[in-house]
């Protein structure tokens, strides 16, 4: 059974850090782009970031969201099947649910669409 | 970024009954369209993706079509277990964009 599992979720003060775990069971994590989408209270889903799966696309292998980009950075262990994302100089704004969510396409280019998502973990900064 | 718009936002329905959702794009996507669906506490569903496959596992009274900048979500005949928020994504260019939702109620 395909499962993704996030935890490390919490409050934080304005301009401190936090760390997502993503936890993979059930297939071949290696094998699979994954992506962080969130959600924050009473606003659209926002995709987040995604890695590739195990190579690199044009000499990069991770993409951000503009609204990220310089403040979170995201990784994976693909021995320990778990993919991550670290928080740096949070904000308010930054105040959501967060999903992982695995990448349809298996060894390839990333589809940038999303099949499984976990459950998400919420995240809230405040002071 | 792409601009995805929802309508309605909301809507109330008895089972049994057709329901249809509509997506409306800022610009071309085509058909690179996904619908999920996702229920209070759980993990967002793929239904649909391609603007009209369905995704395995899920029920045939899901349907999806469009073209271009519209596309629309047809639940046939509306089930208890569908009751539930659903969302639209382009993935047509990066950053993927979603659709603001559209919350199904019991009426």
């Amino acid at each position: 059974q395909v499962q993704l599992v996030e935890s490390g979720g919490g409050v934080v003060q304005p301009g401190r850090s936090l760390r997502l775990s993503c936890a993979a069971s059930g297939f071949t994590f290696s094998n699979y782009g994954m992506h962080w989408v969130r959600q924050a209270p009473g606003k659209n889903l926002e995709w987040v970031a995604v890695i590739w799966y195990d190579g690199s696309y044009d000499g990069r292998n991770k993409y951000y969201a503009d609204s990220v980009k310089g403040r979170f950075t995201i990784s994976r262990d693909n021995s320990k099947n778990t993919l991550y994302l670290q928080m740096n100089s949070l904000r308010a704004e930054d105040t959501a649910v967060y999903y992982c969510a695995r990448d349809t396409m298996v060894r390839g280019i990333i589809n940038n669409w999303f099949d499984p998502w976990g459950q998400g973990t919420l995240v809230t900064v405040s002071s | 970024d792409i601009q995805m718009t929802q309508s309605p936002s909301s809507l109330s329905a008895s089972v049994g009954d057709r329901v249809t959702i509509t997506c409306r794009a800022g610009q071309g996507i085509g058909n690179s369209l996904a619908w999920y669906q996702r229920k209070p506490g759980k993990a967002p569903k793929l239904l649909l993706y391609a603007a009209s496959r369905l995704q395995s596992g899920v029920p045939s009274r899901f349907s999806g079509s469009g073209s271009g900048t519209d596309y629309t979500l047809t639940i046939s005949s509306l089930q208890p277990e569908d009751f539930a928020t659903y969302y639209c994504q382009q993935y047509h260019i990066t950053p993927p964009t979603f659709g603001q939702g559209t919350k199904v109620e019991i009426k």
